[in-house]
Parts: structure tokens; C-alpha cells; sequence
């Protein structure tokens, strides 16, 4: 199985600053062939689903703010929500899809300072 | 707007199946291409992947479950099902059903049900 780790457990970041999100696998996500990431990133707010944001470690989706961006490549992956919102308080979660078992990672939970 | 919600009892017996449906709206559960899973949280922590069913029926399982696992589908509804048996109390957990987009090979969940949750509890 691939694992995914995700730092840290937890951050306080004051609104309008930036927080950084860090999840690495255990092995490589990047498929050569098509030289695509397979890595999304998820929020999920108390009481809510997840909600995706992010597919093919960089990819937006459709409706997701701008100050949300993937980045990464191979086993070292980041998701930086600039300009912090009080809105952006949650959990996000990393899923790699490059092989079964699909797998995520344990998760960050985001805070206001 | 494709929408998904789960359904099932909230309270199951060790040693049974817990058995649980999502019924998908705003689209075919049948439709080319399309997949759909299940996932669960046990309560306070992260994401376990269970397994995905396809268009055409076909399924494949997380191997830690899959002893214990059947998903299957009733097109006539709009409807996947999941079925866990042998329960134990780690199994308790909020479980969600999400449309499994998959391209070139595995794929990303969206959007999700909004869970139920399952105590297994005597």
C-alpha cells in the first residue's frame, strides 16, 4: 500500500496569511507514461463531507477559489491556501489514486490564529 | 446537479452485516464511464477507501475488507449498495458513498453523500 503522511497534524494561521500543507507518499505518484501526478486534495469542514479541490496535484476544480494551489511532483506534495479565510477552517486531506488500495493521508487541521 | 445520499441503520449488532444504499439523483448510475465508491471515518479520524463499483457492474475492494465486502447495484433505482459483514466495533464509523471519477486508471472522489453514521454496538 502506498502510505500518505501529511504535516503537520495541525496549524494556526492568522487570516489573510498563508498556510502551507505537506503530504508526502511513500512512493512515487508521478505515472511516466502520461507524466501526471496522481494526488488530489480534499477539505472537509466539521460536520460535512470533503469536498474536492484539487486533482492531478495541481489541477483546480471547477467553483475553487484561487488562493487554493497544489504543487508537487513525485513524493512531495504541497497545498498552500494564500490569504487565509475564516471560511478555510477545516481538514484537508491528500488521496493518492496511482494504485489500489486508494489511500489518504491522516489529514491537517486548519485554524485562525 | 448529481447528487448522492446514503441510507441504512444507524445501529448494527456485532457479528452481523451492516448493510447500507446511496442513491444517486441528477444522473445514471448506469451511464458509460461512470463509477461509484464507498469510504468511511471512524469517528475522530481520517479516510478509509472501501471499494467501487462500475457502470457495468464490476467492483474491486480494498484488500483488508475484502474478505468481508460486497457492493453491488440496482440500475432500476439509481441505487449502489454496500454490504460489510462479520462487524466488529472498528467498523464504526461514518460512511460515505462519491462518484469515483476515473481517468487513466484510478481516479479522485466527487462529490460525496453526505455520510451516515454506523455504531456497531450490542
Amino acid at each position: 500500500d502506498i502510505v500518505m503522511t501529511q504535516s503537520p497534524d495541525s496549524l494556526a494561521v492568522s487570516l489573510g496569511a498563508r498556510a502551507t500543507i505537506n503530504c508526502k507518499s511513500s512512493q512515487s505518484v508521478l505515472y511516466s507514461s502520461n507524466n501526471k501526478n496522481y494526488l488530489a486534495w480534499y477539505q472537509q469542514k466539521p460536520g460535512q463531507p470533503p469536498k474536492l479541490l484539487i486533482y492531478w496535484a495541481s489541477t483546480r476544480e471547477s467553483g475553487v477559489p484561487d488562493r487554493f494551489t497544489g504543487s508537487g511532483s513525485g513524493t512531495d506534495f504541497t497545498l498552500t491556501i494564500t490569504s487565509l479565510q475564516a471560511e478555510d477552517v477545516a481538514v484537508y486531506y491528500c488521496q493518492q489514486y496511482y494504485s489500489n488500495p486508494l489511500t489518504f493521508g491522516g489529514g491537517t487541521k486548519v485554524e485562525i490564529k | 446537479q448529481l447528487q448522492l445520499q446514503e441510507a441504512g441503520p444507524g445501529l448494527v449488532k456485532p457479528s452481523e452485516t451492516l448493510s447500507l444504499t446511496c442513491t444517486v439523483s441528477g444522473g445514471s448510475l448506469s451511464s458509460s464511464g461512470s463509477y461509484w465508491g464507498w469510504i468511511r471515518q471512524p469517528p475522530g479520524k481520517g479516510l478509509e477507501w472501501i471499494g467501487t463499483i462500475s457502470y457495468s457492474g464490476g467492483t474491486y475492494y480494498t484488500l483488508s475488507l475484502k474478505s468481508r465486502v460486497t457492493i453491488s447495484a440496482d440500475t432500476s433505482k439509481n441505487q449502489f449498495s454496500l454490504k460489510l459483514s462479520s462487524v466488529t466495533a472498528a467498523d464504526t464509523a461514518v460512511y460515505y458513498c462519491a462518484r469515483h471519477l476515473r481517468t487513466y486508471g484510478q481516479g479522485w472522489f466527487d462529490p460525496w453523500g453526505q455520510g451516515t453514521p454506523v455504531t456497531v454496538s450490542s
